[in-house]
C-alpha cells in the first residue's frame, strides 16, 4: 500500500534560518506528491505539488523536488519567518490506486522564534 | 479561485442532538470528501463522493450520514454522536476521484460533543 514517512518531532528554529523537513514514501503506481500546511485553527492549504520524477514544486519560498531514486520529497525554505509557524504534512496520491485516497505523513509542527 | 467553504465554523452539540455540517465549492470539481482530524494528527478519510454518488465509506458509524445534493454541495448529517466524535471536520474537493488530482480543503468545522 501507500505510505508517507516524515521525520519525528517538532522543528524549532530561529527567524531567517534554513528549514528542511524530510519526507519519504512508498507507493504503488506513479504517485503525485504534495505538501500541505495547516496554520493554527485552520484547514489544510495546498503548499506545493509535483506530479512526476524530477519535478520541483515551489510556492511562497518553499521548494520540494520529486526524487524517484530515493523516494523522497523533502521540503525546504531558505529563510523562514515567524508567519511560517504551522504544521506541515507530506502526502501522496498514487495513479492507478483508485479513488484518489490521500496518504498523509504524521505531520511536523514548525515553530519559528523571532 | 480554489476556495472550499464550510459552515458552521464551530459547533457544540449534545449527544441527543441532530445537526448538519455544510460544504460548498464552485470550482467545477466532481469529487468531494469528508475527513475527520483529531488534534496533532493527519486527517482521516471518512467519505468520498464521485459525480454525486457515494464511492467510499471508510467504515464510518451510521451516526454520520453524508449527502451530496448537487455537484457543488456536500452535507454531513450528525445524530446521536459520542464525545469521542469531537474533532475538526474537513471537507475537500478535487477535479475527479479517479485520477491523482490535488485536493483542496475547506477551513473545517470544529465540533464539540458534550
Amino acid at each position: 500500500g501507500n505510505s508517507v514517512t516524515q521525520m519525528e518531532g517538532p522543528v524549532t528554529l530561529s527567524e531567517e534560518a534554513f528549514l528542511t523537513i524530510n519526507c519519504t514514501y512508498t507507493a504503488t503506481g506513479y504517485p503525485s506528491l504534495f505538501w500541505y500546511v495547516q496554520y493554527p485553527g485552520e484547514g489544510l492549504q495546498l503548499l506545493l505539488k509535483a506530479t512526476k520524477a524530477d519535478d520541483k514544486g515551489s510556492n511562497k519560498g518553499f521548494e520540494a523536488t520529486y526524487r524517484k531514486e530515493t523516494t523522497s520529497f523533502h521540503l525546504e525554505k531558505g529563510s523562514v519567518q515567524v508567519s511560517d509557524s504551522a504544521v506541515y504534512f507530506c502526502a501522496l496520491i498514487s495513479r492507478g490506486y483508485g479513488n484518489n485516497r490521500l496518504a498523509f505523513g504524521k505531520g511536523n509542527q514548525v515553530v519559528v522564534i523571532p | 479561485d480554489t476556495e472550499v467553504t464550510q459552515t458552521p465554523k464551530h459547533l457544540v452539540m449534545g449527544m441527543t442532538n441532530k445537526k448538519s455540517l455544510k460544504c460548498e465549492q464552485h470550482m467545477g470539481h466532481r469529487a468531494m470528501y469528508w475527513y475527520k482530524q483529531k488534534a496533532k494528527k493527519p486527517p482521516e478519510l471518512m467519505f468520498v463522493y464521485s459525480y454525486e454518488k457515494l464511492s467510499i465509506n471508510e467504515s464510518v458509524p451510521s451516526r454520520f450520514s453524508p449527502e451530496c445534493p448537487n455537484s457543488s454541495l456536500l452535507n454531513l448529517h450528525l445524530h446521536a454522536l459520542q464525545p469521542e466524535d469531537s474533532a475538526l471536520y474537513l471537507c475537500a474537493s478535487s477535479q475527479e476521484s479517479s485520477q491523482p488530482y490535488e485536493q483542496y480543503f475547506g477551513p473545517g468545522t470544529r465540533l464539540t460533543v458534550t
